[in-house]
């Protein structure tokens, strides 16, 4: 299995709701991103986990809160969010921390908040 | 801090031409990584190469070829013969370490909007 798995595909949540994001792999890869992506942007590094602990948070606001409840497996809980928030968010692994093998990225979740 | 910059923000070709896409980066690692992705209308980011900072030997896939020089702190790709297939926002992408010194992180160029026309 060289993939990473995103799911819902779409996902439309008012500003009131509680939703989550998922990704998960099965390829070994101990380090897994999130990433934000607006329209015409490049994706833009929201979270870092290593070894199934948070590493980095690019100063993300706490309506976003990931969890990564193990090596296989990486949520994002999403709350109170606001229509600015609405973009792709993708998901990505890496074999090592020190990406010597490269990234594989997921096909998103477009995320629209109403 | 790393940095990355695709000069070019959109390309238009007819279908046939040959297409380069520019790539400066600037980084203060000895060790980093680069990369080019693809990302058609669908979304998804497609990895097309990688390339460590001490291997600048240039590479050939088909009709893709990347041109590495450190001198320049250049990564360019050619598609050569592009076809309407190609038409996608292309990305370079450079990895080296965080602020902090321990983590790797992928930085992202701007992208250069490849759109080939029959």
């Amino acid at each position: 299995d060289t993939e990473v798995t995103q799911t819902p595909k779409h996902l439309v949540m008012g500003m009131t709701n509680k939703k989550s994001l998922k990704c998960e792999q099965h390829m070994g890869h101990r380090a897994m991103y999130w990433y934000k992506q607006k329209a015409k942007k490049p994706p833009e590094l929201m979270f870092v986990y290593s070894y199934e602990k948070l590493s980095i948070n690019e100063s993300v606001p706490s309506r976003f809160s990931p969890e990564c409840p193990n090596s296989s497996l990486l949520n994002l809980h999403l709350h109170a969010l606001q229509p600015e928030d609405s973009a792709l968010y993708l998901c990505a692994s890496s074999s090592l921390a020190k990406n010597v093998y490269g990234y594989t990225f997921g096909s998103g979740t477009r995320l629209t908040v109403v | 801090a790393q940095k990355v910059t695709q000069a070019q923000t959109e390309i238009s070709v007819v279908e046939k031409e040959d297409v380069t896409l520019d790539c400066v980066y600037e980084t203060r690692d000895t060790t980093y990584y680069l990369f080019w992705y693809k990302q058609p209308p669908s979304g998804e980011l497609v990895f097309l190469i990688r390339r460590n900072s001490f291997d600048e030997q240039n590479e050939i896939s088909g009709r893709y070829s990347w041109n590495f020089q450190k001198s320049t702190s250049s990564f360019n790709f050619t598609i050569t013969a592009s076809q309407v297939v190609d038409s996608a926002v292309y990305f370079c992408a450079l990895s080296g370490l965080d602020s902090g010194g321990s983590n790797y992180k992928l930085t992202f160029g701007k992208g250069t909007l490849l759109t080939v026309n029959p």
